[in-house]
């Protein structure tokens, strides 16, 4: 079947850090990935997507590329901020043998100090 | 605003009694979800639905039932039957029923405590 890895967490991290998060995926076809954002006591967000290979999505200063060879797509952020602290997942989305159900990864806590 | 809507945002139950968790959508989506996350497993799936009057069974269905009258609505009852059901519910909504390319839209989720 289909699954998602994330790294584990919590990543902790001072402002203005660079942040790369691992995911990486498993799927007998070609999915769409994404990369859902969960602040404190809320449902997710979409934080951005890519559909096929070597696409890059991107958003808020958030980027990550579709690797079909690696089959990954690693989030990245330049310089974090305080307000970048929540819980990020990855999720990839495929039609395969009837289930049309997106899978989610685990999700990685990101703790943002000042 | 178009968005989704949990109500209410917590909620408290004696154990052994039923409990209906409500979701609406006005995005006329087709497909709706219902999730349950816990502490460091992620999201769960219970139920989805791909059109009115017809759902299927998630991961973890048992203890759980569901229903799609409505495009707009897709309540969750959570049964005396659910062993644990102490936990955070996500509903979402697609309007891709395949969801291949279209994200998922969450609500802001129900907090559930059982005692």
């Amino acid at each position: 079947g289909n699954s998602v890895t994330q790294m584990e967490g919590p990543v902790t991290l001072s402002e203005e850090a660079f942040l790369t998060i691992n995911c990486t995926y498993t799927a007998t076809g070609y999915p769409s990935l994404f990369w859902y954002v969960q602040y404190p006591g809320e449902g997710l967000q979409l934080l951005l997507k890519a559909t096929k290979a070597d696409d890059k999505g991107s958003n808020k200063g958030f980027e990550a590329t579709y690797r079909k060879e690696t089959t990954s797509f690693h989030l990245e952020k330049g310089s974090v901020q305080v307000s970048d602290s929540a819980v990020y997942f990855c999720a990839l989305s495929l039609a395969s043998g009837g289930s049309y159900i997106p899978t989610f990864g685990r999700g990685t806590s990101l703790i943002v100090h000042p | 605003d178009g968005g989704i809507t949990q109500s209410p945002k917590y909620l408290f139950r004696k154990e052994g009694q039923n409990v209906t968790l409500s979701c609406e959508q006005n995005l006329n989506h087709d497909a709706m979800y219902w999730y349950r996350q816990d502490p460091g497993q992620g999201l769960r799936l219970i139920y989805y639905s791909q059109i009115v009057n017809d759902f299927q069974k998630g991961d973890i269905a048992e203890g759980y039932s569901v229903s799609r009258e409505k495009k707009e609505s897709f309540p969750l009852t959570v049964t005396s039957a659910q062993k644990n059901p102490t936990a955070f519910y996500l509903c979402a909504s697609s309007p891709d029923p395949l969801a291949l390319t279209y994200e998922q839209y969450f609500g802001p989720g129900t907090r559930l405590t059982v005692t």
